[in-house]
């Protein structure tokens, strides 16, 4: 088992441009969140993926969208960027359970992509 | 609102001593705590959460709901204990997780030989 792969490992863009991150969730996982990670800070939720709708969001501009595909993969994209948008981006898996009173427990994360705007 | 706090940036230990990471929250509602550990240019991992009430690689963390704390605890530190370590907490209500995990600032760890 891979567990959660993301892609690329690292990005640097030009402030203003485009980006956009991938991730493949660990085999089993369903749903998919994701996480910017600041130097020096702990990681910082964006938003989650269920079922291809976004289930829930951070403190996070328009600017930051996303989308889930049928095979639970995951992109993150990030329009207009800015300086400060440099960082680590983790994708993490898990899956959801939504009845039986069932938790939700740990997630499974990824490398992260480490993205630079200049 | 949910927010973790970590005191610590930094702990030195020398191995063989007690090492506790502290771990303060605030949250209205249930939560459900965690501890997330990433050593050296490896990814962040899971190291326990609160319900499932287990120890992995003799670290223990009890939840006291009094003082809102999660602290991390170990009676003899090793040097592979050398790692970062980030607390967070997911919002829990109705029996179904929300999922959304909010982290500390985190805690370098280096255990001295």
């Amino acid at each position: 088992d891979a567990g959660v792969t993301q892609s690329p490992t690292h990005l640097i863009k030009t402030r203003g441009q485009q980006v956009t991150l991938r991730c493949s969730p660990k085999s089993g996982h369903d749903t998919v969140s994701w996480y910017q990670q600041a130097l020096g800070q702990g990681p910082q939720f964006i938003f989650q993926y269920y079922e291809e709708e976004e289930r829930q969001r951070g403190n996070f501009p328009d600017r930051f969208s996303g989308h889930q595909f049928p095979n639970y993969s995951s992109e993150l994209n990030v329009n207009a960027l800015l300086l400060g948008d440099s960082a680590l981006y983790l994708c993490a898996s898990s899956f959801l359970p939504g009845t039986g009173g069932a938790r939700a427990y740990g997630y499974t994360f990824g490398s992260g992509t480490r993205l630079t705007v200049v | 609102a949910q927010r973790v706090t970590q005191p610590e940036k930094l702990l030195s230990v020398f191995k063989g001593a007690p090492v506790e990471l502290k771990c303060n929250y605030s949250y209205s509602g249930s939560p459900e705590l965690f501890w997330y550990v990433q050593y050296s240019r490896q990814r962040l991992q899971l190291l326990l959460r609160h319900i499932s009430r287990e120890s992995i690689k003799g670290f223990t963390a009890d939840l006291n709901k009094g003082e809102t704390s999660f602290h991390l605890k170990k009676p003899f530190a090793q040097e592979e204990d050398s790692a970062m370590y980030y607390c967070a907490l997911s919002p829990h209500a109705g029996g179904t997780s929300y999922g959304k995990l909010t982290f500390g600032q985190g805690t370098i760890l280096t255990v001295h030989p």
